[in-house]
């Protein structure tokens, strides 16, 4: 089946690093994405990778793809109070047309 | 124009009106989706339009109606809602790899 899971909450300082992580089910996705949703907001897709790529970086943010472990991760550099939000991670679904959603995980920054 | 625009962005509604959500984009995307969000949940699916013809309806109550009138346009008809209906509703338009969201319809069923 299709299942995409996240941890719930992530807590950082203003100015180090956030890592995000998700494991998916489906290894035939070919895409796999990372959006961010603001409070009373619709979602921004911030970046995807290719399933056959094990990593794309996009000035602050790093995404690294284990394929054999099914597992994604978001690296945010330099939080900053603005990167305050929930991250879905998501993969495609069996229909070219669906993308499967994790639960979400909500960034907090400290300062 | 690379945004998908929402109206309206707040809707309160009684049990027995009937409104209108509406969609548009003008990115040339042929396809054009409905989501439902319930708060700290991810989006859930409704309806798939592919070139203005419904690809995909994820088992949706008949008192959600989808309509494309054309490729740049979505509407979602509502009747007879139910309090649990009360939801952010986000529109999205895409190609097959990138689906763009509007900032959604926070709706209210009283």
């Amino acid at each position: 089946g299709e299942d995409v899971e996240q941890s719930l909450f992530l807590s950082v300082r203003e100015g180090d690093s956030s890592v995000i992580n998700c494991t998916y089910t489906d290894s035939s996705s070919t895409y796999l994405y990372w959006y961010k949703q603001e409070p009373g907001a619709g979602l921004q897709l911030l970046t995807y990778i290719f399933s056959n790529m094990d990593m794309k970086q996009d000035q602050r943010l790093t995404v690294l793809l284990n394929k054999k472990d099914k597992h994604l991760s978001l690296r945010i550099a330099d939080t900053q109070t603005g990167d305050s939000a929930i991250y879905f991670c998501a993969e495609e679904g069996s229909s070219a047309s669906k993308i499967i959603f994790g639960s979400g995980t909500r960034l907090s920054i400290r300062p | 124009d690379t945004e998908v625009t929402q109206t309206p962005k707040h809707l309160v509604m009684g049990m027995t009106n009937k409104k209108s959500l509406k969609c548009e984009q003008h990115m040339g995307h042929r396809a054009m989706y409905w989501y439902k969000q319930k708060a700290k949940k991810p989006p859930e699916l409704m309806f798939v339009y592919s070139y203005e013809k419904l690809s995909i309806n994820e088992s949706v109550p008949s008192r959600f109606s989808p309509e494309c009138p054309n490729s740049s346009l979505l509407n979602l008809h509502l009747h007879a809602l139910q309090p649990e209906d009360s939801a952010l509703y986000l529109c999205a338009s895409g190609a097959r790899n990138e689906q763009f969201f509007g900032p959604g319809t926070r709706l209210t069923v009283l």
